[in-house]
């Protein structure tokens, strides 16, 4: 089954512990980007990818690291998280880049103290 | 930059009812525009899309036509069911090929 998946699914974390969110699709897909959702603010870019080493900040990157080493595996990294990036992630993946559809994991939901 | 402005929601109505969330676009150049739903719990999913002007999206009874003299993307369904509630996500893809996504819409549908 085509899928992308997330772990955890959910974290509760205390400010300052290094954490890592796994992502892993299977489609073979190219391009791989992260998401955060709050409320009322939607869903933003975090970082993205169109290919092995290949990345780029998004629209919010600040905080957060990640690494393409592999085509199915895109991790998304926080050093040193704070109470501001308790928030809903989300992973996705598409063929090309963001035209082609996005297939979306389904969330991780992480709570920092 | 390009920004994508999608009506406020909650939005509540009854089944069989009309729905229409508005959708309204900046951008530079003729990005692809997207809808995508989230139903509850769950991760986004794509709805439908338009690539370019005047193209028409539609899947499981929803439409949308991409205009590009008024720059929007309303989303239409003519008889909304329960199994519809969820957050729908009005998208375009910018030169990087990136997707800005608007704030998205609640959508709760009453029997």
């Amino acid at each position: 089954e085509a899928q992308v998946t997330q772990n955890p699914r959910y974290l509760i974390t205390v400010t300052g512990k290094k954490l890592t969110v796994t992502c892993s699709q299977n489609m073979n897909h190219e391009y791989m980007s992260w998401y955060r959702q709050d409320p009322g603010l939607g869903l933003r870019q975090i970082y993205y990818s169109m290919n092995v080493e290949v990345t780029d900040k998004g629209d919010v990157p600040e905080g957060y690291k990640v690494s393409r080493k592999e085509k199915r595996n895109f991790p998304l990294i926080l050093e040193s998280p704070s109470p501001n990036q308790t928030s809903l992630y989300f992973c996705a993946s598409s063929h090309r880049d963001g035209t082609d559809t996005q297939y979306f994991g389904p969330g991780t939901r992480l709570t920092v103290l | 930059g390009d920004s994508v402005t999608q009506m406020e929601g909650p939005v509540t109505l009854s089944e069989e009812a009309f729905l229409t969330i508005n959708c309204t676009y900046t951008a530079t150049g003729y990005p692809s525009l997207f809808w995508y739903v989230q139903y509850p719990g769950e991760g986004l999913q794509l709805l439908l899309k338009a690539t370019k002007a005047d193209d028409k999206g539609s899947n499981k009874g929803f439409e949308a036509t991409y205009r590009k003299e008024t720059t929007s993307f309303h989303l239409e369904k003519g008889s909304v069911q329960v199994s519809d509630s969820a957050v729908y996500f009005c998208a375009l893809s910018d030169r990087k090929g990136n997707l800005i996504f608007g704030k998205g819409t609640k959508l709760s549908v009453k029997p």
